[in-house]
């Protein structure tokens, strides 16, 4: 069972709709969650980090947490064209912050 | 977040050649750094941990003696391929250790071993 796990995709969303992005994790004891958005050739760019459960929002996106499913979401809400991106979900293990990332899901948001 | 820097942006070079990329923390001292590396359509892996005044510590399968880390200053670090070969082919990524959990990407280098 890999460490961290997302449905790869590709996921396309048409224009206006809200795109869900769903991560499971292994390690119970993690205690930090982040998603990043990469788009193709450039590095991963932070967009939400949470580190409770319940919801966080950060204007379009709402990032879920449930760690006793072990499972983390992201809602992009009003979804644009340029939101299309991989999105890489992370888990921080240990004191060392090391993170372990998702394989990504790619997302494409149809005009 | 914080502002990180890499050079080369990204660099070609013949098998059997060495290659160093630099990483600097443009807007903070970083005592320690996180080098990643990210194959075609695969997420990243990390690779090593590098500490400002002493030695890197490198992840299960990665050869230290291939991938030579220096972490001169607490706003430079650099990544030495060693020996490089077509297989070392990849977007290497640097990211700085902040005083939160949250961690922010330079802008990586894509290196091309031919």
């Amino acid at each position: 069972q890999k460490e961290v796990e997302q449905n790869s995709g590709p996921l396309s969303v048409p224009e206006g709709a809200i795109a869900s992005l769903n991560c499971t994790y292994s390690d119970r004891g993690s205690q930090s969650f982040f998603w990043y958005r990469q788009y193709s050739g450039k590095s991963p760019e932070l967009i939400m980090s949470i580190y409770s459960n319940g919801d966080k929002e950060d204007g379009r996106f709402t990032a879920q947490l449930n760690k006793a499913s072990q499972y983390v979401s992201l809602l992009i809400r009003d979804s644009q064209p340029s939101d299309s991106a991989t999105y890489l979900c992370a888990v921080a293990q240990g004191g060392a912050q090391k993170l372990v990332f998702g394989q990504g899901t790619r997302l494409t948001i149809n005009p | 977040g914080a502002v990180v820097s890499q050079h080369p942006s990204w660099v070609i070079c013949k098998s059997g050649t060495s290659v160093k990329i630099e990483c600097r923390s443009l807007d903070f001292q970083a005592t320690t750094m996180f080098w990643y590396r990210q194959f075609p359509k695969q997420s990243l892996m990390l690779m090593a941990t590098s500490n400002e005044g002493s030695k890197a510590t490198y992840e299960q399968g990665v050869e230290k003696d291939k991938f030579l880390i220096n972490h001169a200053s607490l706003t430079l670090s650099t990544l030495t391929v060693t020996s490089a070969h077509p297989e070392d082919s990849s977007f290497y990524i640097c990211s700085p250790h902040t005083r939160t959990y949250e961690q922010y990407f330079g802008p990586g280098t894509r290196l091309t071993v031919t």
